[in-house]
């Protein structure tokens, strides 16, 4: 069962800006532990798209972009685009559990 | 270029075994460490196992020890898993992926393209 919670699925219009929420606890996010999100295009692997809760990798568009406070996460995704259309994952580190551990993931609709 | 490329899954019976692979290229292996992560359509993704860059610590999550081994061949360039004392629920999309870290936790920052694991009698 995973211990970071996201809604199931958001959607918006292109050029529309969403954002999808990761909440979790006292033993990860809340802890201090960074969080790190990924998208998962359908039929591939995920990528990573943010790490350190709001750093982008090279070659990610600046459109993604990544926040933290408390115990919860947020990406965001701004200038929606048709090719966002993919599954969103969160990922933090879960003291614990002794484990890393990902969110329920958020399927995006453009 | 990062390449990883896993293979090895298929259809195992219940209390069977299976190792799987992951052969690595484009960037140098014995400086990171690795790790196995997979995925569901029920559960999602679960990270299942972290090796470090000599071997010398490995790290499982609670459903696979005492079943599952994680080891790395520097020279070959490769990870391994070893999977025995097969269950149904890990039947999964088996993830190759490099690790790397932020100031308090760590993330898979490259993954293969995923190798399926099939338990059924």
């Amino acid at each position: 069962q995973s211990v970071l919670t996201q809604p199931p699925s958001v959607s918006g219009a292109p050029g529309q800006r969403v954002t999808i929420s990761c909440a979790g606890s006292s033993s990860n996010i809340g802890a201090g532990y960074d969080v790190h999100w990924y998208q998962q295009a359908p039929g591939t692997a995920p990528k990573l798209l943010i790490s350190g809760n709001n750093r982008r990798p090279s070659g990610v568009p600046d459109r993604f972009s990544g926040s933290k406070s408390g115990t919860s996460a947020s990406l965001a995704i701004s200038g929606l685009q048709a090719e966002d259309e993919a599954d969103y994952y969160c990922q933090s580190y879960d003291s614990r559990l002794i484990a890393y551990v990902f969110g329920t993931g958020t399927k995006v609709t453009v | 270029e990062v390449q990883l490329v896993e293979s090895g899954g298929g259809l195992v019976q219940p209390g069977g075994s299976l190792r799987l692979s992951c052969v690595d290229s484009g960037f140098t292996f014995s400086d990171y460490w690795m790790s196995w992560v997979r995925q569901t359509p029920g559960k999602g993704l679960e990270w299942v196992a972290n090796i470090k860059h000599d071997g010398s610590d490995k790290q499982y999550v609670d459903s696979a020890k005492g079943r599952f081994a994680i080891t790395r061949d520097n020279a070959k360039n490769s990870l391994y898993l070893q999977m025995n004392s097969l269950r149904a629920e890990d039947t999964a999309m088996y993830y190759c992926a490099r690790v790397d870290c932020s100031r308090t936790s760590c993330y898979f920052d490259y993954w293969g393209q995923g190798t399926p694991v099939t338990v059924s009698s």
